[in-house]
C-alpha cells in the first residue's frame, strides 16, 4: 500500500520569507499524482499544486512550487514570499491507480508577522 | 466551477439517532464521490469510495452497516450515519471527481458532527 509521510509536524516562518514543507511517499506504481492541499481554520480543503509523476519539470503556481524528485519519492513544497494568509494545516497526498487520495500527516504552518 | 456542497455544515443529535449528510456537484458530474473522516489536529482519513449506481468501496476497518452510503445519481451522494453514537463524533469531508487520472478532487466544507 502506498503511504506519505511528512516529518514536519509544525513549521513557522517570518512575513515574506520563503519556506519548504517536506514530504516524501512509497509506492511500487510508475503512474501516479502528487498534490499539496492547504486546510485553514475553516476546515476547507484547497488545492494548492499538482505534480504528474510523468512529467520531469516541477509544477509552480505563482508562489508556490514544488521539488519534485521520482527516484527519491519527495515532493517538497516550496511558499515563496510567504503572506499571513498562508497560515494554514498543509497535506501532501498520493493519487495512483486505484484513485482514492492518501494523504500524509499534515504540517501546521505558521506566518510570524 | 468545480463546486462541491455538502449539508449539513454542523449537526448535534443525540445518541441512538441516524444522521444523513448530504454531497452534492454543482457544476459537474462527478463518476466518483469520496468521504473521509478527520479527527481534530489530525488528517483525512479515507472512509469509502462510491460509484454511481454501484455499492460503495469502503476501507479496511469502516463498518458499511454503520456508515451507509449511497450514490443515486453523478451530483448526489449521502452517507448516513446510523444509530450514532459519542465515539461516532467527528469532521465528515466528501470530495468528488469527474474522472480518472489527473483529475484533481474537489471537496465540500465538511460537516461537524456532535453526538450527545
Amino acid at each position: 500500500a502506498q503511504t506519505v509521510t511528512q516529518s514536519q509536524p509544525e513549521m513557522s516562518v517570518q512575513e515574506a520569507e520563503t519556506v519548504t514543507l517536506s514530504c516524501t511517499y512509497d509506492t511500487s506504481e510508475s503512474d501516479y499524482y502528487l498534490f499539496w492541499y492547504k486546510q485553514p481554520p475553516s476546515r476547507q480543503m484547497i488545492l494548492v499544486i499538482r505534480q504528474e509523476a510523468y512529467k520531469q519539470q516541477n509544477a509552480t503556481e505563482n508562489r508556490f512550487s514544488v521539488n519534485f524528485q521520482k527516484a527519491a519519492k519527495s515532493f517538497s513544497l516550496k511558499i515563496s514570499d510567504s503572506q499571513l494568509g498562508d497560515a494554514a494545516m498543509y497535506f501532501c497526498a498520493y493519487r495512483g491507480g486505484a484513485q482514492k487520495l492518501v494523504f500524509g500527516q499534515g504540517t501546521r504552518l505558521t506566518i510570524n508577522p | 466551477g468545480a463546486v462541491v456542497s455538502q449539508h449539513p455544515s454542523w449537526v448535534i443529535c443525540k445518541s441512538g439517532t441516524s444522521v444523513k449528510i448530504e454531497c452534492r456537484s454543482l457544476d459537474f458530474q462527478a463518476t466518483t464521490m469520496f468521504w473521509y473522516r478527520q479527527f481534530p489536529k489530525q488528517s483525512l482519513m479515507l472512509m469509502a469510495t462510491s460509484n454511481e449506481g454501484s455499492k460503495a468501496t469502503y476501507e479496511q476497518g469502516v463498518e458499511k452497516d454503520k456508515f451507509l452510503i449511497n450514490h443515486a445519481s453523478l451530483t448526489l451522494s449521502t452517507l448516513t450515519v446510523t444509530s450514532a453514537h459519542p465515539e461516532d463524533s467527528s469532521f465528515y469531508i466528501c470530495s468528488a471527481t469527474t474522472g480518472t487520472g489527473g483529475q484533481p478532487q474537489h471537496f465540500g466544507d465538511g460537516t461537524r458532527l456532535s453526538i450527545l
